[in-house]
């Protein structure tokens, strides 16, 4: 059984802190490594698709790591805003299971003004 | 439009009941998922179709049945449901199965009585 580990599962910061999560997952047969944002009510968004040791992305205040040999990812969020609310889910994509997601259970981020 | 749609939003059903949930995109995907979600767990998936074809089915249960008329739908037939399959349904959907982006719907809140 694949296991995909995040934590924290939640995290309360104030407007203007910076803060960041962990995701951890097998380091065997990896193809992607994949990060969500997912607001209540809404569609689940994709942040990133991750597939290279070392990689690093950024999308404005937002930016991932990855590290394949070990098997861990970090989200890094700059100066968060309420907006920044949402949970944060991670997914691992293997080598051998085409199109099949392994979601973990996501670090829900609470930003006060 | 890179949106996927579902519908209904919400449903409640009963046991002996018959429904159908449905996913549609436009943005010529030819692979198509569903994953269920339980509450404080993550997304699971249960099937993929890949250009109209079943491609993966985890073992889920027979009364649970998906369906892809084509390219932009996928049904996802309900009959004869237990109360434990009530969750939120997904749908998502990818350039092709071995293509890592999957975009996704906000889902229909399932509720079985």
């Amino acid at each position: 059984i694949l296991n995909v580990e995040q934590s924290p599962q939640s995290l309360h910061v104030q407007e203007g802190d910076s803060t960041n999560f962990t995701c951890s997952f097998p380091s065997s047969n990896f193809y992607a490594l994949h990060w969500y944002r997912w607001e209540t009510a809404k569609s689940p968004e994709a942040l990133f698709v991750m597939t290279l040791n070392g990689d690093e992305k950024k999308k404005g205040r937002i930016s991932a790591t990855l590290n394949t040999k070990e098997g861990y990812s970090y989200l890094y969020i700059k100066g968060s805003q309420p907006e920044d609310s949402a949970t944060y889910l991670c997914a691992f994509h293997g080598s051998g299971n085409t199109g099949k997601l392994i979601f973990g259970q996501g670090t829900t981020l609470q930003v006060k003004p | 439009d890179t949106e996927v749609t579902q519908t209904p939003k919400h449903l409640v059903m009963g046991m002996t009941n018959k429904k159908s949930l449905k996913c549609e995109q436009h943005m010529g995907h030819r692979a198509m998922y569903w994953y269920k979600q339980k509450a404080k767990k993550p997304p699971e998936l249960m099937f993929v179709y890949s250009y109209e074809k079943l491609s993966i089915n985890e073992s889920v249960p027979s009364r649970f049945s998906p369906e892809c008329p084509n390219s932009s739908l996928l049904n996802l037939h309900l009959h004869a449901l237990q109360p434990e399959d009530s969750a939120l349904y997904l749908c998502a959907s990818s350039q092709s199965q071995q293509w890592n982006e999957q975009f996704f719907g906000p889902g229909t809140r399932l509720t079985v009585l």
